[in-house]
């Protein structure tokens, strides 16, 4: 299995853009999690889907973020406007069943950099 | 509010010493904690725990939890400057699948 699938790896944007994040989970987890990551806060859970439904987003931070999850292969996370502050690295991850914890596969990251 | 707490924040030894990394948390509805290894991508799971007093070990990697007092140990023996990595605890919520992270540990091992 390729494991979790993030595009794009590295992504430089400008104050007021709008950013799209995408990630493939690994096929047959009903689990998707968005992770952000920073010098200051550490990881944060953004928000997670069970069988392609939302089921937690108290983690976003504001409106400006979303995100969808159209099909069990496919997710976004969507900054709009984005803000120097969004730098971080944003973590997609999947996983299998109510076990979480040493089943949750994490993708290789999407390093955001909004100046 | 849950919260997870690592110590120290950053460490530096040198190769073959022993360090104990420390994680603290108070949550509600625990189910598990774990350690993930971070090297300057995605996390690698290293060790889940859910029973008080029962270490579990991995080669020169060991961890244990004491659910009484709140907090895991991991201990890296004889380190190798493979070893240098950022160590996250994270804490499992029983209810709604949650990982809780800790800050982490920047570990860095001299040759």
């Amino acid at each position: 299995d390729a494991g979790v699938i993030q595009s794009p790896r590295h992504e430089v944007t400008e104050m007021g853009q709008e950013v799209t994040l995408r990630c493939k989970p690994i096929s047959g987890h009903d689990y998707l999690f968005w992770y952000r990551q920073t010098m200051m806060r550490g990881l944060e859970l953004l928000i997670y889907f069970n069988n392609n439904v939302p089921i937690d987003d108290s983690g976003m931070p504001e409106d400006r973020f979303s995100a969808k999850m159209p099909n069990a292969s496919f997710s976004t996370l969507k900054i709009q406007p984005s803000e120097p502050r969004d730098s971080a690295v944003y973590f997609c991850a999947s996983s299998s069943g109510q076990t979480f914890g040493n089943t949750i596969y994490f993708g290789e990251g999407s390093w955001l950099t909004v100046v | 509010e849950d919260k997870v707490v690592q110590s120290p924040l950053s460490l530096v030894v040198h190769e073959g010493d022993t360090v104990t990394l420390n994680c603290s948390y108070e949550v509600t509805n625990f189910r598990s904690l774990l350690w993930y290894k971070q090297e300057k991508k995605a996390p690698t799971f290293l060790f889940m725990l859910t029973s008080s007093g029962i270490e579990k070990k991995s080669g020169r990697l060991s961890s244990i939890l004491d659910k009484k007092e709140l907090f895991s140990i991991l201990n890296i023996t004889a380190t190798q400057t493979g070893d240098s990595a950022v160590y996250l605890c994270a804490v499992e919520l029983s209810n709604t699948g949650k990982l809780i992270f800790g800050q982490g540990t920047t570990l860095q091992v001299k040759p």
